[in-house]
């Protein structure tokens, strides 16, 4: 189906752990992007991307990787998962005017 | 100063009632504005576009004031579904558009 989807969606893991949090669009979009949303706040911007094999820092890089090797991926990582990282995680992606977001992953670091 | 700010609220109104919700931003470049909807930790979906001429969609209004950099949402005849946070969206050509934190509609029977 077209369009933007996240895996997993719930994601429980021990602190110290990596866990990868994928991003898939359908559409060839140039621009992808990570959002962070903490409960009661605003999203917040982890990190990038303009083009494959091109990413950029957002507001809270700290702790995470990405890469994009090809347009309609881009996944995140968490190197070594800390407390401070349980949030929403939502990804997105824009041609040349609107944005749209996955359903995002619930994700829990014990 | 936040480039884009919205009063948080929460606007409490009964069913019926006209709300406008109000952003202002900082970048006089920007060249694109939206407005979003969030409903309770789910994804942020696109409400609306928002034009220098402003531009309605059923109960719902947009409108740009790039004078006083200003924009606003008008919600016409609220529904209990219009309960939810609006996104206020600006796309200042840097390549991400800037979200501000989110107006919260709670409407009541």
């Amino acid at each position: 189906d077209a369009g933007i989807t996240q895996s997993p969606r719930y994601k429980i893991t021990e602190t110290g752990r990596q866990v990868t949090l994928m991003c898939h669009q359908t559409w060839s979009h140039s621009y992808m992007f990570w959002y962070r949303q903490d409960l009661g706040h605003g999203l917040r911007l982890i990190y990038y991307s303009a083009a494959a094999d091109i990413t950029d820092k957002g507001e809270v890089p700290d702790g995470y990787v990405v890469s994009r090797s090809k347009t309609e991926n881009f996944p995140l990582t968490l190197e070594s998962a800390t407390r401070s990282q349980t949030s929403v995680y939502f990804c997105a992606s824009r041609g040349t005017y609107e944005q749209y977001f996955g359903p995002g992953t619930r994700l829990t670091v014990t | 100063r936040k480039e884009v700010e919205q009063d948080p609220g929460p606007f409490n109104v009964p069913e019926g009632a006209t709300v406008a919700f109000n952003c202002t931003y900082s970048n006089s470049a920007s060249q694109s504005f939206f407005w979003y909807r969030q409903d309770c930790r789910k994804e942020p979906k696109l409400l609306m576009s928002v034009y220098s001429s402003g531009n309605e969609d059923g109960r719902f209004t947009a409108q740009l004031n790039r004078a006083s950099q200003y924009i606003s949402l008008l919600i016409r005849d609220s529904k209990l579904s219009d309960s939810a946070t609006y996104l206020c969206v600006v796309n200042p050509a840097t390549g991400k558009l800037i979200f501000g934190q989110g107006t919260t509609l709670q409407v009541k029977p």
